[in-house]
């Protein structure tokens, strides 16, 4: 089965900008998440979805940080504005058969000048 | 709060070398507890897998890791380490209110010398 694709795989952008990062699970995956990983550290979840419903968000800094699942399938998370500590891979994992595998994309690398 | 430490920043072995990665955990009932490898621009796969039972657990690429409940660890382990398995090795727990919301550690860089 193909696995979840990422897009972009890179993004450089200067603060203030805004930008967009998408998300195809696994078909067929209900629960999708997006994790934010800084250099150096695990990743950490901004956000799980079960379809398109909203399952967790307290991570997410909803100032700036807002992601959709509007059809239950594919994501959006989007930036606006974005501020130098965004920089960051933002990792895109949906939720397999398997209980509580989470199969993760390749990620997107977005830096912040 | 459950958290999840990984004391290894970084561990250089050579190839053929045994291999284990600590990791212990904060958490207020029995933990789900999972590894994860993340090869350089790649996402992360899993390893192996912990919910109950027997307190080895094999998983792939031929790793095994142990849940000691009294030293709240679960190691990773692997008898002979090949110059492929350099990566990223991150150990995880579910959240006790939402197991299937994982609690990163910050990882350990493992370095493989021929």
């Amino acid at each position: 089965e193909a696995g979840v694709a990422q897009s972009p795989r890179y993004k450089i952008i200067e603060k203030r900008q805004s930008v967009a990062f998408w998300c195809n699970p696994i078909s067929g995956h209900a629960t999708l998440y997006w994790y934010q990983q800084i250099l150096g550290q695990g990743p950490k979840l901004l956000i799980q979805f079960q379809n398109n419903g909203v399952v967790d968000d307290s991570q997410l800094p909803k100032d700036r940080f807002s992601a959709e699942r509007l059809k239950g399938v594919d994501s959006t998370l989007k930036i606006q504005p974005a501020k130098l500590e965004d920089s960051a891979v933002y990792l895109c994992a949906s939720l397999g058969s398997s209980y509580n595998e989470q199969f993760f994309g390749p990620g997107t690398r977005l830096t912040v000048l | 709060a459950q958290s999840v430490t990984q004391p290894d920043i970084h561990i250089t072995v050579s190839e053929g070398a045994s291999l284990e990665l600590r990791c212990n955990y904060s958490y207020g009932a029995t933990p789900y507890l999972f590894w994860y490898v993340q090869s350089p621009g790649q996402g992360l796969q899993l390893l192996l897998k912990y919910f109950s039972g027997d307190t080895l657990v094999q998983g792939i690429k031929g790793f095994e890791a142990e849940f000691k409940r009294s030293q709240s660890s679960f190691n990773l382990r692997k008898p002979s380490v090949h110059w492929s398995d350099a990566a990223e090795y991150f150990c995880a727990v579910g959240a006790l209110y939402n197991t299937d919301k994982l609690i990163f550690g910050t990882g350990t860089r493992l370095q493989v010398f021929p």
